[in-house]
Formats: C-alpha cells, sequence, structure tokens
C-alpha cells in the first residue's frame, strides 16, 4: 500500500537559517505530493505541491522537487522565519479523482528569534 | 478552494458518551472525508461520505462506532460512541471541490475523552 515517511521533529532552527525537511514515499503508480502546513491553533493548509516526476512545486518561500527515482519530496527553505513555526505533513495521493491523502506523522518546526 | 467550519473545535469527554463533530462547507461539494490523528501519529483516514448514501469506511473503522451523516451537499457530521480514552484524537474534515483538485481541511476537532 502507499506510505509517506518524514523526518522526526521537532526541528529547531534559529531565524534565517536554512531548512531540510525530508520525505519519501512508497507507492503504486504515478501519485500527487504534497505539503500541508499546520500553524497554532489553525487547520491543515496545502503550501504547494507537485503532480509529476521532477515538477517543483513553491509557495511562501518554500520549495519541493518530485524525485521518482528516489522516491522523494524533501521540503526546502533558504531563510526560515518564526512565523514559519507549524507543523509540516508531507502527503500524497493518486493522481485522479477524488482522492483521498496518505499522510507523514508530521515534522514540527521551532523557528527561534 | 471553499473554506471548512467545523466544530465544536475542542471537547472533553466521558468515557462511555458520545460526541457528533459538525463539517459546514461554504460551497457544495461531492465528496468528503473524515480523518483521525492520534497522538504523535499520521492522519488516517476513517471515511468517506457521499451525499444520498452510506458512508464508505477504512479498515479498522466501522459504521457503529463512527455513524457519519451527510444530509446535503454542504455539511456532514461525525459521531464518535460509547468514546473511550483511546479515542483521544483530532478529527478533521475535509474535501476537494473538483475532481484531481487538492484537498482542504477544516481546523479540526481535539477530544480528550477521560
Amino acid at each position: 500500500g502507499n506510505s509517506v515517511t518524514q523526518m522526526e521533529g521537532p526541528v529547531t532552527l534559529s531565524e534565517e537559517a536554512f531548512l531540510t525537511i525530508n520525505c519519501t514515499y512508497t507507492a503504486t503508480g504515478y501519485p500527487s505530493l504534497f505539503w500541508y502546513v499546520q500553524y497554532p491553533g489553525e487547520g491543515l493548509q496545502l503550501l504547494l505541491k507537485a503532480t509529476k516526476a521532477d515538477d517543483k512545486g513553491s509557495n511562501k518561500g518554500f520549495e519541493a522537487t518530485y524525485r521518482k527515482e528516489t522516491t522523494s519530496f524533501h521540503l526546502e527553505k533558504g531563510s526560515v522565519q518564526v512565523s514559519d513555526s507549524a507543523v509540516y505533513f508531507c502527503a500524497l495521493s493518486k493522481n485522479s479523482g477524488y482522492s483521498t491523502l496518505t499522510f507523514g506523522k508530521g515534522t514540527m518546526l521551532l523557528v527561534s528569534p | 478552494s471553499a473554506v471548512i467550519s467545523q466544530k465544536p473545535s475542542r471537547d472533553i469527554c466521558q468515557r462511555g458518551t458520545s460526541l457528533t463533530i459538525q463539517c459546514q462547507v461554504d460551497s457544495q461539494v461531492t465528496m468528503m472525508f473524515w480523518y483521525r490523528q492520534q497522538p504523535g501519529q499520521s492522519l488516517t483516514l476513517i471515511a468517506t461520505a457521499n451525499q444520498g448514501s452510506e458512508a464508505t469506511y477504512e479498515s479498522g473503522f466501522v459504521i457503529d462506532k463512527f455513524p457519519i451523516s451527510r444530509p446535503n451537499l454542504t455539511f456532514s457530521t461525525l459521531t464518535v460512541s460509547n468514546m473511550s480514552p483511546e479515542d483521544s484524537s483530532i478529527y478533521l474534515c475535509s474535501s476537494n471541490d473538483r475532481v484531481g483538485t487538492e484537498a482542504f481541511f477544516g481546523q479540526g476537532t481535539r477530544l480528550t475523552v477521560v
């Protein structure tokens, strides 16, 4: 079956540091890949997505590239801010229909001033 | 994308009781989904709810424990029945408004069973 593995948290960084949160997946076929973010007290929000191999999703300074050869979708940001503190979820879905999502466990990011 | 309002946002309940969680979407949607996030775990799909038909449950989840209603295209409820401390989780409602689009979520209901 499908599964998503992402690095354990919390990840603790100082402001302006470089961020990488690793995500690898196991899936049949060609899934779509997503990063969702959950800010404290709020629901999950889509951060970025990629629907085919070598696609790069980007939003708010975050980027992730769909790497089929390594089955990975690592999240990166060149310079984090305190306001980026949140829980980040990597997820995949089948690439058609009203697809449900398979999530990773989530990685908490804490950014200090 | 549409906006989902979910309530209550949190509750503390006695074991053996039931809690109904409501999910309201600000536009008509075909599919609605209910997820559970146990402490330190991934989000796990409980069931998929279509308007006008019975919900489809994932392995490990049954209708007697998690009855779901879907009376119209903008609303759904999930009931957690005969609760035990193991049901303490965050429950999230989700939908996508068109085929092939990404899902959007409510803010979740944090349930604690004592």
